[in-house]
């Protein structure tokens, strides 16, 4: 049962535009979401977080939107760089502390 | 203050042997989580481990099973291994909060069944 749904496997961007990146969930009980980022041969990396309370954080170039309403969340990157190009994870917190449902990835690619 | 290291990086076994994966964790980190990730997938959560008990589990057979040791570094054996046993794994080490930010992930060890 995929409790996190990222339906776009990959996604292109031109530099300097925004990349929009999606995530449906199906348990309104989450009380978070992150964003995870993994260039290939590393571990992800923590991104962004949103709390289920709001609906958008914002961090530098990235913001996090949330429609508790729709059971989405969306990561906006502006401007985009190529140096973003990677697989972006969504996730959703399991029963406790930092175990978590994984969203299957976007990957981004950010032409130059 | 050295990061998450995993070993072996790759290793390819044949089906029905046994592999045992090893992570260990950041300094001062007491809990490990392990991932599943096949191709094309995001990581599943196999089980996570805090000061050598186990501490939730996801959907996995019994013949997936760990150990935490005293220095918070952590074992992953799988039995009987099957094909779809091929996948990336993935430990995570972060303190025992729900701060996502703390928690770390190694490299991974690409695991291939034959």
């Amino acid at each position: 049962d995929q409790q996190v749904k990222q339906n776009s496997p990959s996604l292109s961007v031109q530099e300097g535009r925004i990349s929009i990146l999606n995530c449906d969930y199906t348990n309104s009980m989450f009380d978070y979401f992150l964003w995870y980022k993994k260039y290939p041969a590393e571990g992800p990396t923590f991104l962004i977080s949103i709390s289920s309370i709001k609906d958008k954080n914002e961090d530098g170039r990235f913001t996090v939107f949330l429609n508790k309403s729709a059971k989405h969340l969306s990561l906006h990157i502006v401007p985009s760089q190529p140096g973003d190009s990677a697989v972006y994870f969504c996730a959703a917190p399991r029963l406790s502390g930092n175990q978590f449902y994984f969203g299957t990835g976007t990957s981004l690619t950010v032409i130059p | 203050e050295t990061g998450v290291t995993q070993s072996p990086t790759h290793l390819i076994k044949t089906r029905g042997q046994q592999v045992t994966l090893r992570c260990s964790s950041q300094s001062g980190h007491n809990t490990v989580s392990w991932y599943q990730q096949a191709l094309g997938q995001g990581p599943q959560f196999i089980f996570q481990y805090y000061r050598e008990e186990e501490n939730g589990r996801g959907n996995f057979p019994p013949r997936f099973s760990g150990l935490q040791f005293p220095n918070y570094s952590s074992e992953l054996n799988v039995n009987a291994l099957e094909l779809d046993d091929s996948a990336l794994y993935l430990c995570a080490s972060s303190p025992m909060t729900v701060a996502p930010e703390e928690q770390y992930f190694g490299p991974g060890t690409r695991l291939t069944v034959t």
